[in-house]
């Protein structure tokens, strides 16, 4: 999976409790991004990064909050997790513009009861 | 909102035969990808086709890519029971200097009988 983790790979929480999910990449690309995925939705963006500090948001980035504070690391933390948030969540990795193929980790499972 | 959508939902071949998926889109685009997703696990990038280009192949897959019509195909020639998964296409759209982010279109099932 070009070196890419994610953890936890399971997690059930209960609602109103803080999440933080974690990618880390050995690859050193410069820009990563944060999906969920759900039936019916296909992959949705929530936030991306294009560098460290540098990022913005994606299609559904309302209750997320992400933070880069190193090349290999990205953090996507939900403040207050609800039912809603219940979903697959994948980190993914590209090189950059010119080069723009992205590279998936295994997946985090997320359960808010 | 989905940039890419595929078509069908859901196919089911036997083996050695051609599997076709559709994919259309609504907006320009600079490239459209193709991924591939076995069940619980992350996507795989199969191919890319930039919008000056009209066919490619890698393998047993063949894209094509009709800017016209806005839509591309993806050909799986002589199936087997392996290429059963999701496939995906994917749109870009650079914005700024902030890279290239990828819009998703839902996906087609196939299921590959041996």
């Amino acid at each position: 999976d070009a070196g890419i983790t994610q953890s936890p790979r399971h997690k059930v929480t209960e609602t109103g409790t803080p999440v933080t999910l974690r990618c880390h990449q050995t690859e050193n690309h410069r820009y990563m991004y944060w999906y969920r995925q759900d039936p019916g939705h296909g992959l949705r963006l929530i936030h991306y990064s294009y560098g460290v500090k540098d990022t913005d948001k994606g299609e559904v980035s309302d209750g997320y909050s992400v933070s880069r504070s190193k090349t290999e690391d990205f953090l996507l933390t939900l403040e207050s997790a609800t039912s809603s948030q219940t979903s697959v969540y994948f980190c993914a990795i590209s090189p950059g513009q010119g080069a723009n193929e992205q590279y998936f980790g295994p997946g985090t499972r997320l359960t808010v009861t | 909102s989905q940039q890419g959508e595929e078509d069908p939902q859901a196919l089911s071949i036997q083996e050695g035969e051609n599997a076709t998926m559709n994919c259309s889109y609504k907006t320009s685009i600079n490239n459209l990808q193709w991924y591939r997703q076995n069940s619980g696990r992350g996507l795989v990038h199969l191919i890319l086709i930039r919008s000056n280009e009209r066919e490619k192949h890698s393998g047993r897959l063949r894209v094509t890519l009709d800017t016209s019509k806005k839509s591309s195909s993806l050909l799986i020639t002589a199936s087997r029971a392996a290429d059963t998964a999701s496939y995906f296409c994917a749109t870009d759209a650079l914005r700024n200097n902030a890279g290239n982010m990828l819009t998703f279109g839902g996906g087609t099932r196939l299921m590959v009988k041996p």
